[in-house]
């Protein structure tokens, strides 16, 4: 069954540095999504992206952060100037068409720690 | 904005024994999806409800969708120790957001 790829699987950063979490959606998906969950918390939408723009986002996706489709597989959450309170799972999503109809298929997520 | 609450927080259940968590929007819902998540594990959708009244079944696993669709119910029977991980309720409004509920983080004791 095709699935969400997410790498790295954990990613230790220093406070201040920027960050690139990377997403491989399914292959004839078209919607993508970005997903923070802070541990033991639940899953926050942060953002999502279609036809090679962004088509919602939430209070927490603020210029801090930024999404690319660099080319016709990856899908990339670009955190700035990283803070310790960005330390959390970041899950990427993809789904065939928007989420009134279609379920979201999660990728294993990239834990990350800011030092 | 929209709040999704979900209710119990956790739920420790004796094995063999049935359980209900509770979904509830702020706003009337386009539709909405369950997802399981276990412990280290990522969120994997279980079902999706979009009509008023709606009631689907999983083999244990009953969802409700509401008449006003502003809520959601999920009932296991029997539980199993298979059943051991989060439960989260996702309702959307609009074609590209999901608003997940805080979850049902659910315990099975031999």
């Amino acid at each position: 069954e095709p699935e969400v790829t997410q790498t790295p699987s954990h990613q230790v950063t220093q406070m201040g540095q920027e960050v690139i979490l990377r997403c491989v959606p399914i292959s004839n998906h078209l919607y993508f999504y970005w997903y923070r969950q802070i541990l033991g918390q639940k899953v926050e939408f942060l953002v999502s992206f279609y036809n090679n723009e962004i088509s919602e986002k939430s209070e927490i996706f603020d210029d801090q952060f930024s999404v690319e489709r660099p080319d016709g597989s990856n899908f990339t959450l670009k955190i700035r100037s990283t803070k310790l309170e960005d330390s959390a799972m970041y899950f990427c999503a993809s789904s065939e068409q928007g989420a009134l109809w279609q379920p979201q298929h999660f990728g294993d997520g990239t834990r990350l720690s800011i030092l | 904005g929209q709040q999704v609450m979900q209710i119990p927080q956790y739920q420790h259940v004796q094995e063999g024994e049935d359980f209900t968590t509770y979904c509830n929007s702020s706003t009337t819902l386009s539709n909405i999806q369950w997802y399981k998540q276990r412990p280290g594990g990522h969120p994997v959708f279980l079902i999706q409800l979009v009509k008023s009244g709606e009631v689907k079944k999983q083999k244990r696993l009953t969802f409700q969708f509401g008449e006003a669709k502003k809520n959601s119910s999920l009932h296991i029977t029997a539980t199993q120790t298979t059943d051991v991980g989060t439960y989260f309720c996702a309702g959307s409004s609009n074609d590209y957001k999901l608003s997940f509920g805080a979850g049902t983080t659910v315990t099975v004791r031999a």
